[in-house]
C-alpha cells in the first residue's frame, strides 16, 4: 500500500544547529514528494517538491531535501535552524491519481534559543 | 495573486447541526481539492475536483459530506448532519494542469462538534 513514513513526531534543536526531518515513503514506482510547513495559525506551505531529475531539490526558506531511491526516502535538511522555523513539517507525496496527496502524520519541530 | 482562500477559519456547532465550508481556489487552477486532518492523525484526501466535475470522491467517510462546484470556481463541503469525529480541520487546496501537482493550500476552517 502507498503510504508515508514521518518517525519523528517531535524533535527539538538549538537555534543555529543543523536539521534533518526524515520521511520514507512505499510506492511501487518514483513518486512526486513534497515537503509542506504549517506555521501556528497558519495554513499549509509548499517548502519543495522532487517530480524528477537532479535528487537534490532545493527549496524556500533555506531547505534543501534529498531523494534517495535506495532508501525510499526524502529528507529534509537545514543548514542553521532559524527561531521562525518552529512548525509543524509535513512529508507528502502525489497517490497516482491526478495529485491526490498521501501525507505523513507530521513532525513538530521546536526551536531553543 | 490571491492564494487559496477558506471560510470560516473556525467553526464551533452542536451534533446534529448543519455546517457549510467555503474555498476559493487560486484563479484559474481547474484542480481543487479537500482534505481533513482529525486530531492526532494524517491529513487524509476527501475528494478532487476538475472544475466542476467531481473527479475522486474516495476519501469521503459517508454520506453525510456534500462538495460541490458549482461553475468551476469555489467550492463548499456541507456536513449534514454533523458528528462529534467530523472535529478536525478541513483543507483545501487547488492546482493547475493534469498532473495535479504542486497543490497550494488554504489555511484551513477548524471544526469543532460538540
Amino acid at each position: 500500500a502507498q503510504s508515508v513514513t514521518q518517525p519523528d513526531i517531535h524533535i527539538t534543536v538549538s537555534e543555529g544547529a543543523s536539521l534533518e526531518l526524515r520521511c520514507n515513503y512505499s510506492y511501487g514506482a518514483t513518486p512526486y514528494l513534497f515537503w509542506y510547513v504549517q506555521s501556528p495559525g497558519q495554513g499549509l506551505q509548499l517548502l519543495l517538491k522532487y517530480f524528477s531529475g537532479d535528487t537534490l531539490v532545493q527549496g524556500i526558506k533555506g531547505f534543501e531535501a534529498e531523494f534517495k531511491r535506495s532508501q525510499s526516502s526524502f529528507n529534509l535538511r537545514k543548514p542553521s535552524v532559524h527561531w521562525s522555523d518552529a512548525a509543524e513539517y509535513f512529508c507528502a507525496m502525489e497517490g497516482g491519481s491526478q495529485g491526490n496527496l498521501i501525507f505523513g502524520k507530521g513532525t513538530k519541530l521546536s526551536v531553543k534559543p | 495573486e490571491a492564494g487559496v482562500t477558506q471560510f470560516p477559519s473556525h467553526s464551533v456547532i452542536e451534533k446534529g447541526q448543519t455546517v457549510t465550508l467555503r474555498c476559493d481556489p487560486i484563479s484559474g487552477h481547474d484542480n481543487l481539492y479537500w482534505y481533513r486532518r482529525v486530531m492526532g492523525k494524517e491529513i487524509k484526501f476527501l475528494l478532487h475536483f476538475v472544475k466542476e466535475s467531481k473527479q475522486d470522491e474516495s476519501g469521503m467517510p459517508n454520506n453525510r459530506f456534500l462538495a460541490e462546484r458549482t461553475g468551476g470556481t469555489y467550492s463548499t463541503l456541507k456536513v449534514q448532519p454533523a458528528e462529534l469525529e467530523d472535529s478536525g480541520v478541513y483543507f483545501c487546496a487547488s492546482s493547475q494542469g493534469l498532473a495535479g501537482v504542486p497543490q497550494y493550500f488554504g489555511p484551513g476552517t477548524r471544526l469543532l462538534v460538540l
